[in-house]
């Protein structure tokens, strides 16, 4: 039962350097969303995709892009870090919208920009 | 817009104490409610919901009943234990929408 994975766990990187965060679910999810959580500030939206080949933006998604090439990934870019980037990334995919479709989680990223 | 508003933590109780974290919402329309938890290290995981009024979600000794009248969905435990310990979050999604909609959290620690 893998659910949704997401790679690295970890990762610091220096200002202006790039990376890719790659989420994967293996159930079959038509919907997948990255949020970043900051203290006091609870989870926000980045960007969100509701099927494959689909994106749109969240609530904060200047300095991230994201691409859903194939249904199981989504995959969200820093072309550019920068020190307020420094968070946690969570990923999430749900079967479809709505109340009988809770979100389910990975165990997040913990991203350091220095 | 549609939001979230949990109380303030971190909350710290003992063993058996029992717990209220509050919640209320705004929302266009008739909103799903939820109750995650996010146990140190992990992500977030469904702990609870309730998709109408007056309906009421419950799960490992934890409930909220989902009440219109005052827009609030306050979670309850009649007895917490050390493992509860968690970070809680309140949050809604509108049922013709693509997105949820978290507060900020509520860390509980529970001391033996």
């Amino acid at each position: 039962n893998a659910g949704v994975t997401q790679t690295p766990k970890f990762r610091v990187l220096k200002t202006g350097q790039s990376m890719t965060l790659l989420c994967a679910q293996d159930m079959n999810h038509e919907y997948m969303y990255w949020y970043r959580q900051d203290p006091g500030m609870g989870l926000r939206l980045i960007h969100y995709s509701v099927g494959e080949g689909t994106t749109a933006k969240g609530e904060v998604p200047d300095g991230y892009n994201v691409s859903r090439l194939k249904k199981q990934n989504f995959l969200l870019g820093l072309e550019s870090a920068a020190p307020s980037q420094t968070s946690v990334y969570f990923c999430a995919s749900s079967y479809s919208t709505g109340y009988n479709s809770p979100l389910h989680f990975g165990n997040g990223t913990r991203l350091t920009v220095t | 817009g549609d939001s979230v508003t949990q109380m303030e933590g971190p909350v710290t109780l003992s063993e058996e104490a029992f717990l209220t974290i509050n919640c209320t919402y705004t929302a266009t329309g008739y909103p799903s409610l939820f109750w995650y938890v996010q146990y140190p290290g992990e992500g977030l995981q469904l702990l609870l919901k309730a998709t109408k009024a007056d309906d009421k979600g419950s799960n490992k000794g934890f409930e909220a009943t989902y009440r219109k009248e005052t827009t609030s969905f306050h979670l309850e435990k009649g007895s917490v234990q050390v493992s509860d310990s968690a970070v809680y979050f309140c949050a809604l999604t509108a049922n013709t929408g693509n997105q949820f909609y978290f507060g900020t959290g509520t860390s509980l620690t529970v001391i033996p």
